[in-house]
């Protein structure tokens, strides 16, 4: 299953509201994570099973959608949120990634 | 505190072998699936395979199937890779992770959380 990430890259400035979109080529019902990753640093998980928010990770960070079309939505964009992002497929093996989108300051 | 704590990376010749390990804590350890999950430098991330609680279910990526194999050792809360046969395209920081899960109406939801620290494997001559 592959997974497309739109946009590869992209600047915003602290307080936007950002969206970052994944499209899988196939229907994955909604087996669907959110990964944001810092340089030198291993992944950290927000979202899991399209939309819901993992323990301790700030509530400005959502997940939605199913089937094929998936979203990362971040409400206020703050300076620790900086970092790569990956969506990731959990319907069958082999689990596939996007190929990630680099967030960064306008 | 649940963790993971890879070891094992180093430069190793194309054509060599090298053996990776995970020592987990913090959870019980036999309870879960286990991947492992790589990254080449610059590059995004490549889930490479995973094992079953009991070890009886295994499954790889294409590009590692015969050259690798992942095993652990539930009394010693550790979960392996054995790498056979390097190439220079296995080059990468490698990451163990749980898979917790979750079943619903739908079937089983999996994600990866934590992930250990990563260690660097370097295939080279």
């Amino acid at each position: 299953i592959q997974m497309t990430q739109s946009p590869s890259s992209l600047s915003a400035s602290v307080g936007d509201r950002v969206t970052i979109t994944c499209r899988a080529s196939l229907s994955i019902s909604n087996y669907l994570n959110w990964y944001q990753q810092k340089p030198g640093k291993a992944p950290k998980l927000l979202i899991y099973a399209a939309s819901r928010l993992q323990s301790g990770v700030p509530s400005r960070f959502s997940g939605s959608g199913s089937g094929t079309d998936f979203t990362l939505t971040i409400s206020s964009l703050q300076p620790e949120d900086f970092a790569t992002y990956y969506c990731q497929q959990s319907y069958s093996t082999p689990y596939t990634f996007g190929q990630g989108t680099k967030l960064e300051i306008k | 505190e649940v963790q993971l704590v890879e070891s094992g990376g180093g430069l190793v010749q194309p054509g060599g072998s090298l053996r990776l390990s995970c020592a987990a804590s913090g959870f019980t350890f036999s309870n879960h699936w286990m991947s492992w999950v790589r990254q080449a430098p610059g590059k995004g991330l490549e889930w490479v395979a995973n094992i079953k609680q009991d070890g009886s279910e295994i499954y790889y990526v294409d590009s590692v199937k015969g050259r690798f194999t992942i095993s652990r050792d539930n009394a010693k809360n550790s979960l392996y890779l054995q790498m056979n046969s390097l190439r220079a395209e296995d080059t990468a920081v490698y990451y163990c992770a749980r898979e917790p899960y979750e079943w619903s109406i739908f079937g089983v939801a999996i994600w990866f959380d934590p992930w250990g620290q990563g260690t660097l494997v370097t295939v080279s001559s």
